[in-house]
């Protein structure tokens, strides 16, 4: 089956303590971005990656790192996680190495910071 | 930048009435324009698109004609159901600006009674 898959799908942890959430998708796809969603502000772009060690800065890409060292993973990285950074995160993917085609999002992880 | 406006919510109608969610774009470009929907505890996923000026998207009875001397993407429906209910998210990327940015809207809950 076709699909994007996160893990973990939740998430509590503390202030500083360094994460990693998972981002696999099977379909062979070049574009891959990172999306945080929270009531009000809707779905903001944190980073993209347009094929393999090709990443950018989306609109809120502060306090995050990503890596594209392989087509299929794009993980997203919280060295120092702040209680701000508490949402519910999508990663997406498309079959061109661009924006401008059908995204494909993940079920979701939704990561609280205490 | 490019930006995204969304018909404030949340929008409550009863079964088979008409739905208009209503969505203006700014862009400097010709983006591509999508309409994603979130179903409650899912990702989103594409409802519908269109990638030029007049084209219509449709898809499950939903359809938003790509109207660029308005810079408008309205959604419509005809006569809603139940299983409507959902959060939608207008958004657009634009190849000619940024191959890789998306603009989401804040998007639009919608709930349908019987």
């Amino acid at each position: 089956e076709a699909q994007v898959t996160q893990n973990p799908r939740y998430l509590i942890t503390v202030t500083g303590k360094k994460l990693t959430v998972t981002c696999s998708q099977n379909m062979n796809h070049e574009y891959m971005s990172w999306y945080r969603q929270d009531p009000g502000l809707g779905l903001r772009q944190i980073y993209y990656s347009m094929n393999v060690e090709v990443t950018d800065k989306g609109d809120v890409p502060e306090g995050y790192k990503v890596s594209r060292k392989e087509k299929r993973n794009f993980p997203l990285i919280l060295e120092s996680p702040s209680p701000n950074q508490t949402s519910l995160y999508f990663c997406a993917s498309s079959s061109p190495g661009t924006s401008t085609d059908t995204q494909y999002f993940g079920p979701g992880t939704r990561l609280t910071v205490l | 930048g490019d930006s995204v406006t969304q018909m404030e919510g949340p929008v409550t109608l009863s079964e088979e009435a008409f739905l208009t969610i209503n969505c203006t774009y700014t862009a400097t470009g010709y983006p591509s324009l999508f309409w994603y929907v979130q179903y409650p505890g899912e990702g989103l996923q594409l409802l519908l698109k269109a990638t030029k000026a007049d084209d219509k998207g449709s898809n499950k009875g939903f359809e938003a004609t790509y109207r660029k001397e308005t810079t408008s993407f309205h959604l419509e429906k005809g006569s809603v159901q139940v299983s409507d209910s959902a959060v939608y998210f207008c958004a657009l990327s634009d190849l000619e600006t940024n191959a890789g940015k998306s603009t989401f809207g804040d998007g639009t809950t919608l709930t349908v009674k019987p």
